[in-house]
């Protein structure tokens, strides 16, 4: 089935701390996965992809982990700031029915930076 | 440039009522797909469209539609109205039916109550 779930609903950090976000993905002919930011009000904003053809990709302050043989993704964030509070969502895409692509979200983890 | 606009941002309906809501991709994209979250949820793949034409379609009942305008901009109908619909509806706009680095681009979404 397609479905990709998240280990933990919620997470609280202390700012400055690094953050890992966890994420499940059952549909092993994804090939491609993505990480979005939620905040209230807005609607879901890419942080950071990963091909299925990789294990690791770094970006600013966001490095993504792909894990093809127990099927798991994650997100770390290093150095938290405030403005990282917001719900993750994870994506994978299932491959291609009569050319369309879809998006298959997680349920998300609400991330909360502490003072 | 303009990112994705959703309209309205927010409309409350009684059960039973239709309702029209209203996206404009990113200028130059062509393609344009609808996604409903349920509160404490991940969004929900419901349509795709490209070049004006249906490419995809979720797990969603007939009093869904769609359509796609020649300047590609985008309305998703639901009809009869039930409680359980009462969600926030994302428009996500890309260059094409595909993914890729920063491919899709959400909207802030309609936030629909019906009551």
């Amino acid at each position: 089935g397609e479905s990709v779930g998240l280990h933990l609903p919620t997470l609280s950090v202390q700012e400055g701390d690094n953050s890992i976000i966890n994420c499940a993905y059952s549909n092993s002919a994804s090939d491609y996965f993505i990480w979005y930011k939620q905040e209230s009000g807005k609607g879901p904003q890419f942080i950071i992809d990963i091909r299925s053809n990789m294990d690791k990709r770094q970006g600013q302050r966001v490095t993504v982990l792909l894990n093809k043989t127990v099927k798991h993704l994650s997100l770390q964030i290093a150095a938290t700031q405030p403005g990282d509070s917001a719900v993750y969502f994870c994506a994978e895409t299932p491959a291609r029915i009569q050319g369309a692509q879809k998006l298959v979200f997680g349920q998300g983890t609400r991330l909360t930076i502490n003072p | 440039d303009a990112g994705v606009t959703q309209s309205p941002t927010h409309l409350i309906k009684t059960r039973g009522q239709h309702v029209t809501l209203r996206c404009s991709p990113i200028s130059g994209h062509k393609s344009v797909s609808w996604y409903q979250q349920v509160l404490g949820q991940g969004p929900q793949f419901i349509f795709q469209y490209y070049e004006k034409e249906e490419r995809g379609r979720g797990n969603f009942p007939d009093r869904f539609s769609a359509r796609q305008f020649p300047n590609y901009s985008s309305e998703l109908n639901v009809n009869a109205l039930l409680l359980g619909d009462s969600a926030l509806y994302l428009c996500a706009s890309s260059l094409a039916p595909g993914t890729g680095k920063n491919g899709y681009t959400f909207g802030s979404g309609t936030r629909l109550t019906v009551v």
